[in-house]
């Protein structure tokens, strides 16, 4: 089936450490999503992708980092510059243009040790 | 700056009753919405979307509101059913393409 899949389910992070949060989709969607959500907020985006070899910064990218390498691929990275990285982060990806639903990933939760 | 706020943080509906889930937002030139359904533990599910050239659209069980003269969008859920517990948002096309996401109502659904 086409999907997202978002790996690992859970994921711990010691003080200073890089971990790095997979997302994959088969559904040949052009644009590529990672988002934040925290207890009573709403989504907040860290990171998009709208083709191969590009990305842009969203409203919180400070202490992320990101790659697209390839359409089916978008990884994000928590660097030790992330000072509040306990969170569950989501991947989505849609059809890149004006009106299309974003699909997302079951989500990575990650806390720290 | 931009913003989407729910009415209501929980919503305990009986089983079979109709669900009405609300969002108000606040820019007029928005013109793309969508319902999110979130599971615990899940990512949040497409359930249904509408263009600012409708008021209403309907799905299976569902229908999506549009009142874009006091910028209010809301989600009814036809004779609801246990399954249909979960936390419900809304999100919207910003001024910049993006979406933006509202603090979510979960609806608590009981016997």
């Amino acid at each position: 089936d086409g999907g997202i899949t978002q790996s690992p389910k859970y994921l711990f992070r010691k003080e200073g450490q890089n971990v790095t949060l997979s997302c994959e989709q088969n559904l040949n969607h052009d644009a590529m999503y990672w988002y934040r959500q925290d207890p009573g907020q709403g989504l907040r985006l860290i990171y998009y992708s709208q083709i191969v070899n590009d990305f842009q910064k969203g409203d919180i990218a400070e202490g992320y980092s990101v790659s697209r390498e390839k359409k089916e691929s978008f990884p994000l990275t928590v660097t030790s510059a992330q000072k509040n990285p306990t969170a569950f982060y989501l991947c989505a990806s849609s059809i890149w243009g004006n009106n299309q639903p974003q699909h997302f990933g079951d989500g990575t939760r990650l806390s720290i040790l | 700056g931009e913003s989407v706020g729910l009415h209501l943080p929980t919503l305990s509906v009986q089983e079979g009753d109709n669900s009405i889930i609300n969002c108000a937002y606040s820019n007029s030139a928005s013109d793309y919405f969508i319902w999110y359904k979130q599971e615990s533990g899940k990512g949040p599910q497409f359930i249904i979307d509408i263009r600012s050239n409708m008021d209403k659209r309907q799905g299976q069980r569902v229908t999506v509101l549009l009142n874009k003269t006091v910028k209010h969008l809301s989600l009814q859920i036809a004779a609801t059913q246990p399954g249909d517990s979960a936390v419900y948002f809304c999100a919207l096309k910003g001024n910049t393409d993006k979406l933006i996401f509202g603090t979510g109502t979960r609806l608590q659904v009981f016997p």
